[in-house]
């Protein structure tokens, strides 16, 4: 299954500022997500990202705060913008190859 | 949004205990995966079931799907401190698309 190589793995940011988090992937990959996860408990879904369109945010989550790309088939980016001491959480990718869903390591974001 | 119900949603047992943890929606799944996850790392993939009525093995731990595709159950014999950890089941209603996370299970096993 696939690899990806997530980063920065943890960052500690000043409320106002922006944080790009970036997604790696070791093989081509159709479809790319992005969730957020409060420490021990389950995943929330953030947006969907494929190649070549604009991604699928949910309900919740806009362009604006949490703007996505996708330039390519194994790369994507979420940006947390503005940010506020309730964004502090862990932010995770996930891709899936249509065989299997593969999760970076995540990125656990502190808002001070 | 498919709704996951897991529980129990924190368990503290000792070692040699077992234990089963649940999985229930009123949808239907096209499959359902069970994670585990550590402090500081992605989820990783234990099992996907498929098959209502399936059931699988790996190691001590079996896990089962629901004749109707509905539910699942991951049931851990003899626990150890090693199966410490946030046990996450997902489903996935059609191919490709993101997964319907429960809640997850908090397990901790002490010696």
């Amino acid at each position: 299954s696939a690899v990806i190589s997530q980063k920065p793995s943890r960052d500690i940011c000043q409320r106002g500022t922006s944080l790009t988090i970036q997604c790696q992937v070791d093989s081509q990959v159709t479809m790319m997500f992005w969730y957020r996860q409060q420490p021990g408990q389950s995943l929330t879904l953030i947006a969907t990202a494929n190649q070549g369109s604009e991604a699928t945010y949910e309900s919740g989550f806009v362009i604006d705060k949490f703007p996505i790309s996708r330039p390519n088939l194994t790369f994507s980016t979420l940006t947390v913008s503005n940010m506020s001491p309730e964004d502090s959480s862990i932010y995770l990718c996930s891709a899936t190859t249509g065989s299997g869903y593969t999760f970076g390591s995540g990125t656990r974001l502190t808002v001070v | 949004t498919q709704l996951l119900e897991q529980s129990p949603q924190f368990l503290s047992i000792q070692e040699g205990e077992n234990l089963t943890v649940y999985c229930n929606s009123s949808s239907v799944f096209s499959s359902l995966q069970w994670y585990r996850q550590e402090p500081g790392e992605g989820p990783v993939l234990l099992v996907t079931v498929v098959t209502g009525g399936e059931v699988k093995k790996l190691k001590r731990l079996t896990f089962q799907f629901g004749d109707a595709r509905k539910d699942s159950s991951l049931h851990i014999t003899a626990a150890q401190p090693g199966d410490t950890g946030l046990y996450l089941c997902a489903g996935e209603s059609n191919s490709g698309y993101a997964l319907n996370f429960g809640k997850g299970t908090s397990l901790l096993v002490t010696p």
